[in-house]
């Protein structure tokens, strides 16, 4: 079964608008945590955005946020106010407490429109 | 900002041949990780190294991969006899330590390995 769900492959999105990319993810564990990377056409996989599954409140990091919604087992990542230098792909992944290794998703790639 | 360090960009080999991907993981970090993306495919997990010795390994992670710390800085990935399946991106990560579901992975920019 797949642990970490993108259902969206490609998305575009206007210079200075949000974007909300989807992922839902699968486990039994307790505890776990949900991390977000970028990974611009360059190929490095940039860590941008995490969220422990006991932590309280949604996680932001500057123009990145988290809609960390644990009865429905998402964690989507908000950017706010898009530039053209946020065109990436972007993955979702999940560690587990009983699983040290990190699962991807599929990833999501976004295109930033001028 | 330290940062994983990987050589060489991309790899062209034959089929059969080996190969050895070369990373340099951040200074202080302990644990150390080889991931690969085929093409147009999800980022996969193949092994985890610490202390000298290999704590997890995936089922891609066959006889025909080796990972090594030849010295202080130095983590390797062999694979022995290349097929054209292992045409893929193939990323090293290193972390601090291994402190909970939290740990950060750094990642590297990754090797392209193509095999023909």
């Amino acid at each position: 079964a797949q642990k970490i769900t993108q259902t969206q492959p490609g998305m575009f999105v206007q210079e200075k608008e949000a974007v909300t990319l989807d992922c839902t993810y699968d486990t039994s564990d307790p505890s776990y945590g949900l991390f977000w990377y970028k990974q611009p056409s360059s190929g490095e996989m940039i860590f941008l955005i995490y969220q422990g599954s006991y932590d309280q409140q949604n996680a932001t990091e500057g123009r990145y946020s988290l809609n960390f919604q644990k009865a429905r087992k998402s964690a989507n990542l908000v950017i706010s106010a898009s530039q053209l230098g946020d065109s990436a792909m972007y993955f979702c992944a999940m560690r587990e407490f009983n699983d040290y290794k990190l699962s991807f998703g599929a990833g999501t790639t976004v295109t930033v429109r001028a | 900002e330290p940062e994983v360090t990987q050589t060489p960009s991309h790899q062209v080999t034959q089929m059969g041949q080996e190969v050895i991907l070369r990373c340099v993981p951040i200074s202080n970090h302990l644990y150390f990780y080889w991931y690969r993306q085929i093409l147009g495919q999800k980022v996969e997990f193949l092994v985890s190294f610490y202390n000298n010795e290999i704590s997890e390994k995936s089922e891609i992670f066959d006889d025909q991969f080796s990972v090594e710390r030849p010295d202080g800085s130095n983590f390797t990935l062999k694979i022995r006899s290349t097929k054209l399946e292992d045409s893929a991106m193939y990323f090293c990560a290193s972390s601090e330590a291994n402190r909970g579901v939290g740990e950060k992975l750094f990642f590297g920019s990754g090797t392209q390995l193509s095999v023909l």
